[in-house]
């Protein structure tokens, strides 16, 4: 089946551990992108990568980081989290720019 | 820079109605447009994705239109079903940063 998925779904830690969201897509697609939703303000993309070793910002990138090494997966690194990172986190594919956009089933992430 | 919104925030209607929901973008230069569903505590499904250099897409009872100079989508739904309950999300992808730019969202509530 194809699918995006995300690990843990559901993370509590606390101000400064620093933890990794795991997402990895079977569909071989090109283009992966992380976005983060706060009520209120919508979906905002965070980063987004075009290929593998190829990153990029997106509008909200402050505090994370991530990596490409392989085509299928995409974490999303919170080095150091603070409370203003809880949200509800979705991570996406598709092919190329261009492509009808898939998600993963979201990580809803609490820092204390 | 590109805003998006989506009118109204929340609809409640009776079962077997058809309605329509609305999506209204600032910045006629896109690549595309996608309609998504999400369902409480779940990700994000794609509904419908219309280029932008066509005019509508059908899937179903779901039936989306764009009109590009306007800056207007729609998102018709025939029939509605309690099932068809959720929060409906347009996106738009710009032509020049491929960027996805979310609305707000418009609850849908289909009472039985």
């Amino acid at each position: 089946e194809a699918q995006v998925t995300q690990n843990p779904r559901y993370l509590i830690t606390v101000t400064g551990k620093k933890l990794t969201v795991t997402c990895s897509q079977n569909m071989n697609h090109e283009y992966m992108s992380w976005y983060r939703q706060d009520p209120g303000l919508g979906l905002r993309q965070i980063y987004y990568s075009m290929n593998v070793e190829v990153t990029d910002k997106g509008d909200v990138p402050e505090g994370y980081k991530v990596s490409r090494k392989e085509k299928r997966n995409f974490p999303l690194i919170l080095e150091s989290p603070s409370p203003n990172q809880t949200s509800l986190y979705f991570c996406a594919s598709s092919w190329g720019l261009a492509g009808e956009q898939y998600f993963g089933p979201g990580t809803r992430l609490t820092v204390t | 820079k590109q805003e998006v919104t989506q009118i109204p925030a929340a609809l409640s209607v009776p079962e077997g109605e058809n309605l329509v929901l609305n999506c209204s973008f600032t910045d006629s230069a896109i690549y595309n447009l996608q309609w998504f569903r999400q369902d409480p505590g779940k990700g994000l499904t794609s509904l419908l994705l219309i280029q932008s250099s066509q005019r509508e897409q059908t899937s179903g009872r779901l039936n989306a239109s764009l009109d590009k100079s306007s800056g207007r989508s729609t998102l018709y739904i025939a029939a509605s079903q309690p099932g068809d309950s959720a929060t409906y999300l347009c996106a738009v992808k710009g032509d020049s940063n491929y960027q996805l730019i979310w609305g707000a969202g418009t609850k849908l509530i289909i009472k039985p």
